[in-house]
């Protein structure tokens, strides 16, 4: 029963256009979530968080926007970059109380941004 | 560089064979936690130390096992190994009362179980 899902695979950008990565949650705890940026051999990077009393978080180039009511939230990423090309997982996880020592993640989409 | 790092980074064992895998943290992290990523799959949580106790587990059996030292270091456990134990194994670490964001992954170990 998975939690939080990415149903995108994969997802292939040019490079300066719009990448858009989507994650579905079926928990109603969940009131903190985050975006991770995985290379290969390397673990994941923090990239971006939003609390449940915020529908965006912008930092840069990097814009998360959460819908509640549609348990959905996704990651837009302007103007994308050769260097953005990795595995980008979504986490969830409930802000305070039971659970709120783990994340639980989706399967990850594989960004690919053409040059 | 997150200064988390793990060792090894890549084990091969045998199905019933015992695997320790270890994780040092950045110095002042007395909170780590340790997921498994199997292929294809995101990470999912096994469990989390903090000053060396147990402070949280995910689903998995008791053959899996944790222990963290007072150097900021930390063992992963499992007995009994078995095919599907074959994945790869990340440990996080952070400071107490610090939120997901300031939590460092690292490399992770890559464990094959034939």
């Amino acid at each position: 029963d998975q939690q939080v899902k990415q149903n995108s695979p994969s997802l292939s950008v040019q490079e300066g256009r719009i990448s858009i990565l989507n994650c579905d949650y079926t928990n109603s705890m969940f009131d903190y979530f985050l975006w991770y940026k995985k290379y290969p051999a390397e673990g994941p990077t923090f990239l971006i968080s939003i609390s449940s009393i915020k529908d965006k978080n912008e930092d840069g180039r990097f814009t998360v926007f959460l819908n509640k009511s549609a348990k959905h939230l996704s990651l837009h990423i302007v103007p994308s970059q050769p260097g953005d090309s990795a595995v980008y997982f979504c986490a969830a996880s409930p802000h305070s109380g039971a659970g709120s020592y783990q994340l639980t993640f989706g399967k990850g989409t594989k960004l690919s941004v053409i040059p | 560089e997150t200064g988390v790092t793990q060792s090894p980074t890549h084990l091969i064992k045998t199905r019933g064979q015992q695997v320790t895998l270890r994780c040092s943290s950045q110095s002042g992290h007395n909170t780590v936690s340790w997921y498994q990523q199997a292929l294809g799959q995101g990470p999912q949580f096994i469990f989390q130390y903090y000053r060396e106790e147990e402070n949280g587990r995910g689903n998995f059996p008791p053959r899996f096992s944790g222990l963290q030292f007072p150097n900021y270091s930390s063992e992963l456990n499992v007995n009994a190994l078995e095919l599907d134990d074959s994945a790869l194994y990340l440990c996080a670490s952070s400071l107490p009362g610090q939120g997901f964001d300031t939590q460092y992954f690292g490399p992770g170990t890559r464990l094959t179980v034939l």
